[in-house]
């Protein structure tokens, strides 16, 4: 069974500009969040989505969006990119039968860089 | 809300020698507890995690952690560490109610095992 797979591996960006992210989920998984992990602030929970629905959001600013998809594979989006928005965006899923207690299978990353 | 503290950034450990990651946490609700391993390079994966019964709990790799609810921790050791095990740990925590698949990472430990 193939795993989570995120594109790009890496990005660079200029300030101002926006990317998109995208993340397949294990086949048959339905759920999918995604963290921002840097030096400074660590992982930090951006949103989850679950049959085409974001059903929890952190704490993060309007720039920040994300999408799923029929098939449970994500996007995340961000726009007017800032310097703090370097970082590994890293990409989970699990089937979710319903308890928090599902382990989370992480993809690889992204590394997005803005200059 | 909950937080998570993870007492040590670096733990430098010899080769075949035991060690200890701390990590303590902070709830107004009961949670589950999670420990996740990074490799470089890569994503998170599980090591183990507590959900209810018996407080110690066994892992992957040769890992076991102990739940202790009065100390709020939930600490992971090896008995016999190897130089493959070299790598950031990372203690989370996620609500038990809710349908939420949110998690709250520690700040991380770099455990480095020397030869």
């Amino acid at each position: 069974k193939a795993g989570v797979t995120q594109t790009p591996r890496y990005l660079i960006k200029t300030r101002g500009q926006q990317v998109t992210l995208s993340c397949s989920p294990i086949s048959g998984h339905r759920s999918v969040s995604w963290y921002q992990q840097t030096p400074g602030q660590g992982l930090q929970f951006l949103f989850e989505y679950f049959s085409e629905t974001q059903r929890n959001k952190g704490n993060f600013p309007g720039r920040f969006s994300g999408r799923q998809f029929s098939n449970s594979r994500s996007e995340m989006n961000v726009s007017t990119l800032e310097l703090g928005d370097s970082a590994l965006y890293l990409c989970a899923s699990s089937f979710d039968g319903g308890s928090t207690s599902e382990k989370l299978f992480f993809g690889s990353g992204t590394q997005l860089s803005v200059l | 809300a909950q937080s998570v503290t993870q007492l040590d950034s670096q733990v430098p450990v010899f080769e075949e020698a035991p060690v200890e990651l701390r990590c303590n946490y902070s709830s107004s609700v009961s949670v589950y507890l999670f420990w996740y391993v990074q490799y470089p390079n890569q994503g998170l994966q599980l090591l183990l995690k507590y959900l209810s019964g018996s407080t110690l709990v066994k892992g992957i790799n040769g890992f076991e952690a102990e739940f202790n609810k009065s100390q709020t921790s939930f600490h992971l050791r090896k008995p016999s560490v190897h130089i493959s095990d070299t790598a950031e740990y990372f203690c989370a925590v996620s609500g038990i109610s809710g349908s939420a698949r949110q998690l709250t990472f520690g700040s991380g430990t770099q455990l480095t095992v020397l030869p």
